[in-house]
């Protein structure tokens, strides 16, 4: 049982570049989320998607894009990378209605 | 909206011993309060969660208050292992943050690194 899965999980950029985070989940999860964590600052939330066909932006959406493949894919997109982008990036998964967050184990990304 | 302030950043215990992790938050309407711990190289894992019906709640050696009043929340761990040495996160869930049939939009402290010394 995968649980949640991401790809990369290193990726260095230049500035301007693009790229796709992706991410997939096995549990039959609704929802899906995009978070990033920088250092001192905690976890913040990028998008979310409530469930197949809804995506809503988070507290830090700016600079990124998401799309909801389907009920187990959730991509994030950075379509100009920025050195402010450099993070650690999670997604999650979690059953509608219900709390618990269930975390992949992080894409670092650098932008250089 | 809401705010999560976490404290202490960094706590160093010697194994054996008990350790507590404070979190306020602002939001009154908030009414799930979930700790999660993070290892190194890994996403972070829930390891207890508490509602705000509820004012404290165990598992093991791991407990949670809530002081709905006073608006914080604690993890209090006792008996200290090696293997408990990780970034753990508190996090609160605003009520009207709640969205069609899924609720986890949390708000995430900015975590406290435990070090548990042999």
């Amino acid at each position: 049982n995968a649980g949640v899965t991401q790809t990369p999980k290193f990726q260095v950029l230049k500035t301007g570049q693009s790229m796709t985070l992706q991410c997939a989940q096995d549990m039959n999860h609704n929802s899906m989320y995009w978070y990033r964590q920088d250092p001192g600052m905690g976890l913040r939330l990028i998008y979310y998607s409530a469930s197949e066909g809804t995506t809503d932006k988070g507290e830090v959406p700016n600079g990124y894009n998401v799309s909801r493949l389907n009920k187990r894919e959730f991509s994030l997109r950075l379509e100009s990378a920025a050195p402010s982008q450099t993070s650690v990036y999670f997604c999650a998964s979690s059953p509608s209605g219900a709390n618990v967050l269930t975390f992949g184990a992080g894409s670092r990304l650098t932008v250089l | 909206g809401e705010n999560v302030e976490q404290h202490p950043s960094t706590l160093s215990v010697q194994e054996g011993d008990s350790a507590v992790i404070k979190c306020t938050y602002s939001d009154s309407a908030s009414n799930y309060f979930p700790w999660y711990k993070q290892e190194l190289g890994k996403g972070p894992q829930l390891i207890i969660d508490i509602r705000s019906n509820v004012g404290e709640k165990k598992d093991q050696r791991i407990a949670v208050t809530l002081n709905k009043t006073a608006k914080h929340f604690s993890l209090h761990i006792t008996e200290t292992q090696p293997e408990d040495s990780a970034v753990y996160f508190c996090a609160a869930r605003p009520r009207a943050m709640n969205y069609g049939g899924s609720q986890g939009n949390l708000i995430f402290g900015k975590g406290t690194k435990l070090s548990v010394k042999p």
